[in-house]
């Protein structure tokens, strides 16, 4: 069993639809993390979980609705999004706070919004 | 201004060489981290080596090894004896210390993608 595991691995959706990505993590950390990877551009930091209360919200747009339920678990609820949405998003932990905290990605979801 | 850059979009290397991947980072706190990253084909992300702004020696991880040069503001990944692999994606984060408060930010470069040649 990996580390972190997201679900769905693939997904299409049309711009109104609503969907959820999930993420779960084995690794005993307190800490998540949504990153958005798009071509070309950096991976951008959307949301940071810490003892399930969100410590960073990048300015990420309302259409992205992140929810951390427990320390384990992570979604990130979407709802009428746009084609420039179309990325992987990387769910990450890590147990520090320090710097030394590595962060374990998941393999990502690949969402392709129509 | 970027914090992090990676200038190579693109590097090739053969089979058993080594192979030097630029880093170049941006910050005023005199604590930071900085991470070194393999994204394969596969999509995960995985860590590979670590280097404190205090650390006196360069860090090591088995083939993988950080030529941290403070004064240049430089944090190249080396990687001795190329495998098949190691092609990939690879990718430089930094975390800054935010002096003493804690911060979770990771902070990415471009990332450089790595062809192994046999």
């Amino acid at each position: 069993e990996t580390g972190v595991t997201q679900t769905p691995r693939h997904l299409v959706m049309g711009m109104t639809n609503k969907k959820s990505l999930k993420c779960e993590q084995h690794l005993g950390h307190n800490a998540m993390y949504w990153y958005k990877q798009s071509a070309k551009k950096p991976l951008e930091l959307m949301f940071v979980y810490s003892l399930e209360e969100r410590v960073e919200n990048n300015s990420v747009p309302s259409r992205f609705s992140p929810e951390c339920p427990n320390s384990s678990h992570l979604f990130l609820h979407l709802h009428t999004l746009q084609p420039e949405d179309s990325a992987l998003y990387l769910c990450a932990s890590s147990q520090a706070q320090g710097l030394t905290g590595e962060l374990f990605f998941g393999e990502g979801s690949r969402l392709t919004v129509l | 201004a970027q914090k992090i850059t990676q200038t190579q979009p693109g590097m090739f290397v053969q089979e058993k060489e080594a192979v030097t991947l630029d880093c170049t980072y941006d910050t005023s706190d005199p604590s930071y981290g900085l991470f070194w990253y393999k994204q394969p084909s596969s999509g995960e992300m995985i860590f590979l080596i670590y280097q404190g702004s205090y650390d006196q020696q360069n860090a090591t991880e088995g083939r993988y090894s950080l030529n941290f040069q403070k004064a240049r503001k430089s944090a190249n990944l080396v990687i001795s004896a190329s495998q098949l692999g190691d092609s990939a994606m690879y990718f430089c984060a930094m975390r800054e210390g935010l002096s003493g408060g804690s911060n979770y930010k990771l902070t990415f470069g471009k990332g450089t993608l790595l062809t192994v040649n046999p």
